[in-house]
């Protein structure tokens, strides 16, 4: 199985703040790399799929990046409705998700 | 969207069956996926199923612990648990998958299972 590990674990920010979350691979995943956002008692949310591809309707002060084993959800000026829990994804081969990073206040 | 039915309280030993229903797009031809959500804690994909066919793709971490089916005619994909444990007491998602290998670009409301004697 390929293991997905993500850092910080809990990030504490402000609005208005630049925020990076890594997500590493413990195999090559290529691009297939997806970062979700869920909301307490939510459903997930796709934000980005491919690495890098914002999906429809997301704003677009997030963004993906990374290829291979090392990639990054950056949210450019943190906004009230982005404070959430976020997960990356790889499938590649199959499906794992990282543990999750907490943005909170 | 998918629309999942609803909550369940079962005892230790039972069995459960809970379902996803799709409607607003060619449902027979996108791959479900079943995601796991335990209390407070991250999410676990389940496995895939693609309807048309009902070819499945399941995680090493519950094979031989649940069983996924679907049935085209209603646009309905199912999860079967059986002996159930309170470690089963979860949060259970269904979400379209973009492709075989694919993000899960639309969720269900999800089904809290409780399991509990």
């Amino acid at each position: 199985d390929i293991q997905m590990t993500q850092s910080p674990s809990t990030l504490s920010a402000f609005v208005g703040d630049r925020v990076t979350i890594t997500c590493r691979a413990s195999q090559i995943v290529y691009n297939w790399l997806a970062w979700y956002q869920q909301k307490a008692g939510k459903a997930p949310k796709l934000l980005i799929y491919k690495s890098s591809n914002l999906e429809s309707g997301v704003p677009s002060r997030f963004s993906g990046s990374g290829s291979g084993t090392e990639f990054t959800l950056t949210i450019d000026s943190l906004q009230p409705d982005d404070f959430a829990t976020y997960y990356c994804q790889q499938y590649k081969s199959n499906s794992t998700f990282g543990q999750g990073t907490t943005v909170e206040s | 969207q998918l629309v999942q039915s609803g909550a369940e309280v079962k005892k230790p030993g039972e069995s459960l069956k809970i379902s996803c229903q799709g409607s607003g797009y060619g449902f027979p031809y996108s791959w479900v996926a079943w995601v796991r959500q335990m209390p407070g804690k991250g999410l676990e994909w389940m496995g895939s199923i693609f309807p048309s066919d009902s070819d499945t793709r399941d995680s090493p971490s519950f094979q031989g612990q649940v069983s996924i089916s679907a049935d085209k005619s209603t646009n309905t994909v199912y999860l079967q648990l059986s002996t159930l444990k309170a470690s089963d007491t979860a949060m259970y998602y269904c979400a379209r998958q973009k492709a075989a290998r694919g993000s899960f670009d639309l969720w269900g409301q999800g089904t809290l299972v409780t399991v509990s004697s």
